[in-house]
């Protein structure tokens, strides 16, 4: 099956410093979902990237898409405490339909 | 809010029980999907729905079922429980059922098996 993994498991920063989590896969992805889930919350949609190479940015999030559509990254520049929680990427497998989420990179922001 | 709905919040439960976990999907959605959280685990997706139809199946046990009625609420189904099946149980809502479509969570439920 389809192996997805989300490096690093866990990240412990000081507001300020930056943040980068990443997705990657064994095999080539349809597209990839990032998710955020606040501790205590659910996950809520960050952001979709379909194309090969595709950056998207969100304020201090800045998503990229790799060229071969196996792996995916989530930078946060400048971390403040409300960016605490867990990502998760949600990469689909195409035709099985099967979403596979990696475990998620819980961040963690000393003040 | 995210305009999915999930009943109950909290479930306690002896082991070999059954229980039943409901969603109500957003307004306009015709996919529900289940998922389980664990700590050990992570985000387990389990099986999703489609206007009433079975769409994709995940990690879903034999003793786990599912499904969604006319009105499109979902219900799960979890028997012969388990203490491993102690975990947060989310239900998601899409418009379609395509794999573009973004995912709106419930609050969860929190099964704990004792």
């Amino acid at each position: 099956g389809q192996q997805v993994m989300q490096i690093p498991q866990y990240q412990h920063v000081q507001e300020g410093e930056d943040f980068t989590t990443y997705c990657n896969s064994s095999t080539t992805l349809s597209n990839i979902q990032w998710y955020k889930q606040r501790p205590g919350g659910h996950p809520v949609f960050l952001i979709q990237l379909v194309k090969s190479g595709e950056v998207k940015k969100q304020k201090r999030l800045t998503f990229q898409f790799g060229e071969a559509k196996k792996n995916s990254s989530l930078h946060i520049t400048a971390t403040q405490t409300t960016d605490v929680g867990t990502y998760f990427c949600a990469p689909y497998a195409g035709n099985n339909r099967k979403l596979i989420w990696g475990l998620g990179t819980s961040l963690a922001v000393n003040p | 809010d995210s305009g999915v709905t999930q009943t109950p919040k909290h479930l306690i439960t002896a082991t070999g029980q059954r229980v039943t976990l409901r969603c109500s999907p957003r307004s306009g959605d015709l996919s529900v999907y289940w998922y389980q959280q664990s700590l050990d685990q992570g985000l387990q997706f389990l099986i999703q729905y489609y206007n009433g139809e079975e769409r994709a199946k995940g990690n879903i046990l034999e003793r786990f079922s599912a499904q969604q009625f006319p009105d499109l609420h979902s219900e799960l189904n979890l028997s012969s429980l388990e203490l491993g099946d102690s975990a947060l149980y989310f239900c998601a809502s899409s418009v379609l059922s395509g794999i573009t479509d973004t995912q709106y969570f419930g609050p969860g439920t929190r099964l704990t098996v004792l």
